[in-house]
């Protein structure tokens, strides 16, 4: 299986601070079609997880635009350029690359 | 505005059983794959099972091999997760999510439901 290691575990920010979450994959995540099927997720307290970035970089309709996704084969990052309030809470990535699809274990974003 | 629905959740014996459904609306259902994805109390979150548009193609994590059954009802627009020999670690809030990038596309999790909650406890 592939493994998603997220860091750090926890991220305490202060608000208007940038933030960075990393994630590794224990396998590269480039299909044979050659895309890379590496997803970000939000998951705000009591609510269902939403998805922010699909494919490494795409950011989906109506997630605001200090959200950003990078990286390549193993190594990806989702960047927030100015934390607010609202960005609290815990975020995973998800490859979908190979079977069984899997996520890492989320990092949860605090405000200091 | 794609809408997912899940219900069916309770609490169980284990080794018993029960029937998940996810009723969607706003999209085409049966153009689109869809997965079951469930968190444990206070835990991350863990892919449980995918099914193709066409309901042909199914999979599964390991741990619930030959215990659950992924379904779907195209005319209903519903999708079923069949649990049985229920565990203490299936308890878990289980939310369905849908792929619209395609019939076997199953990369997208771009929609979730409000997840409904199973407990397996004596």
């Amino acid at each position: 299986d592939v493994v998603m290691t997220q860091s750090p575990l926890s991220l305490p920010v202060t608000l208007g601070q940038p933030a960075s979450i990393s994630c590794r994959s224990s396998h590269s995540l480039v299909y044979s079609d050659g895309n890379t099927y590496l997803n970000w997720f939000q998951q705000r307290p009591g609510q269902s997880p939403r998805r922010l970035i699909y494919k490494v970089s795409n950011r989906d309709s109506g997630v605001p635009d200090r959200f950003s996704g990078s990286g390549s084969g193993t190594d990806f990052t989702l960047k927030i350029s100015r934390v607010e309030a609202e960005d609290v809470g815990v975020y995973y990535c998800m490859q979908a690359t190979r079977w069984p699809l899997t996520f890492g274990g989320g990092t949860k974003v605090e405000i200091k | 505005e794609v809408q997912l629905l899940e219900s069916g959740g309770g609490l169980v014996r284990p080794g018993g059983s029960l029937r998940l459904s996810c009723a969607a609306s706003g999209f085409t259902f049966s153009n689109s794959a869809m997965n079951w994805v469930r968190q444990a109390p206070g835990k991350g979150l863990e892919w449980v099972s995918a099914i193709s548009g066409s309901g042909s193609g199914t999979y599964y994590t390991d741990s619930v091999k030959g215990r659950f059954t992924i379904s779907r009802d195209n005319s209903r627009n519903t999708l079923y997760l069949q649990m049985s020999s229920l565990r203490v670690e299936d308890t878990a809030l289980y939310y369905c999510a849908s792929n619209i990038c395609g019939s076997d596309c199953y990369s997208g999790f771009d929609s979730w439901g409000q997840g409904t909650l199973v407990t397996v406890s004596s």
